[in-house]
């Protein structure tokens, strides 16, 4: 199975900032992998997906990149509803592999 | 609106069995590929099985194969989980998907299994 190891596993942040999360993947998945946020006692949203496509309806300060076994997703502009847990899946081979999840508190 | 809404969740004690099962509306169920996805309290997701469009294929995560069976009826519009034999490490909340090339675009809310004697 493709190992996906997400870093970091949180971190705190201010309104405005500018924040990477990082996503590695054990084998070469070449575009197939997704971002998605979560808030406490929510379903996940997707937010991207093919590794740099933006899902309908989200906000374009996220965005993604990467390819093979290196990714990031990047919140521009940090908002106040932001704050969350984001996983990033592979869906490259079976089974599908999520990160760990990325813990985005308020500072 | 697309919606998805999941159902069939409880207490069962080890060694039972469930079956779950996801609603499905606001667009063509049979033309897409669906997916269940667990996530234990205070965990990370997990994905669990997954059913091509026309029900032909599936795919398994390696602790449940033969023990846990995803099936669909596109003319009910639903989408099911038999769950037999659950353990502990079996209790989450399980949520239907919708898939979108692979990744999942639209979830339901999940519904609570726990398993416990």
């Amino acid at each position: 199975a493709v190992r996906m190891t997400q870093s970091p596993s949180s971190f705190s942040a201010s309104t405005g900032n500018r924040v990477t999360i990082t996503c590695r993947a054990s084998q070469d998945i070449s575009s197939y992998l997704a971002w998605y946020q979560q808030k406490p006692g929510r379903a996940p949203k997707l937010l991207i997906y093919l590794a740099s496509t933006l899902q309908s309806g989200v906000p374009s300060r996220f965005s993604g990149s990467g390819s093979g076994t290196d990714f990031t997703l990047t919140i521009s502009y940090l908002q106040s509803e932001d704050f969350a847990t984001y996983y990033c899946q592979q869906y490259y081979s079976y089974p599908r592999t999520f990160g760990q999840g990325t813990k985005v508190e308020i500072k | 609106e697309v919606q998805l809404v999941e159902s069939g969740g409880g207490l069962v004690q080890p060694g039972g069995s469930l079956r779950l099962s996801c609603a499905a509306s606001g667009f063509t169920f049979r033309t897409y590929g669906m997916t269940w996805v667990r996530q234990a309290p205070g965990k990370g997701l997990e994905w669990v099985a997954s059913i091509k469009d026309d029900g032909s294929v599936k795919y398994y995560m390696d602790s449940v194969k033969g023990r846990f069976t995803i099936s669909r009826d596109n003319a009910k519009n639903s989408l099911y989980l038999q769950m037999n034999s659950l353990r502990g490490e079996d209790t989450a909340v399980y949520h239907c998907a919708r898939d979108k090339g692979g990744s999942s675009e639209d979830w339901g809310q999940g519904t609570l299994v726990t398993v416990s004697s």
